[in-house]
């Protein structure tokens, strides 16, 4: 079965540089969502798309930004990288859900990002 | 802001035994979704069973069952016969259930579970 799928894999990259990460979700789901997770740490909740539309934020800094695109592919855009930036990223995807059922939000293998 | 604690840093527990992993959460919120997360070296993130907080009956996958009380705000992970593969880090997570599903999981700190040969 087709999975999340995010690219690069990995990503190494300067303080002050810019990085674009991709995510293709699973055909027919219409959501995104992205997270970062920290060397030994949970993953944090950055922000969400609904059929193109932001829907929910967390704590994605301003340096961050994303969009979900018309064939609901979603890139996670950041600048002015800091050493803190380095983590692994997620990107989940779920499928919309009738009445009460949950969404089970499926999560790719993420991007490895080193800021250097 | 919900939140979602996670006591034991680290359990241990012999192949083909029994154990429980904790969780407590808070919230506000009367419609919401809790989850357990699966995440072993490979650092995917895997669901292993979900729980949805109208059902008064706790959700049972296979080795892996839960004991959620609601009153408490509590949701512990049991796992049946560990096998070596169960090996990892467990993260509980929590989604309030308005916004049309696309609101973010709020993740405790995690358990790294050892499974003893």
């Amino acid at each position: 079965a087709a999975g999340v799928i995010q690219s690069p894999r990995h990503l190494i990259k300067e303080k002050r540089e810019t990085a674009t990460l991709k995510c293709y979700p699973i055909p027919r789901h219409d959501t995104v969502y992205w997270y970062q997770q920290g060397p030994g740490q949970d993953p944090q909740f950055l922000i969400s798309f609904y059929e193109k539309m932001q829907s929910d934020k967390g704590s994605i800094p301003d340096r961050f930004s994303a969009q979900q695109f018309s064939d609901y592919h979603s890139e996670l855009n950041m600048s002015s990288l800091e050493l803190g930036d380095s983590a692994l990223y997620f990107c989940a995807s779920s499928s919309p859900f009738p009445g009460r059922e949950v969404a089970e939000a499926f999560f790719g293998q993420g991007t490895r990002l080193t800021v250097v | 802001a919900q939140t979602v604690t996670q006591s034991q840093p680290e359990m241990s527990v012999q192949e083909a035994e029994t154990v429980t992993l904790s969780c407590t959460y808070d919230t506000s919120e009367s419609d919401y979704y809790l989850f357990w997360y699966k995440q072993p070296p490979s650092r995917q993130m895997i669901l292993v069973i979900r729980q949805e907080a109208y059902k008064q009956q706790n959700a049972t996958e296979n080795r892996f069952s839960v004991n959620f009380q609601k009153a408490a705000k509590s949701f512990s992970l049991k796992i049946s016969d560990s096998q070596l593969g169960d090996a990892a880090m467990y993260f509980c997570a929590y989604r309030r259930g308005s916004g049309g599903g696309a609101d973010g999981l709020t993740f405790g700190k995690g358990t790294h579970l050892i499974i003893q040969p």
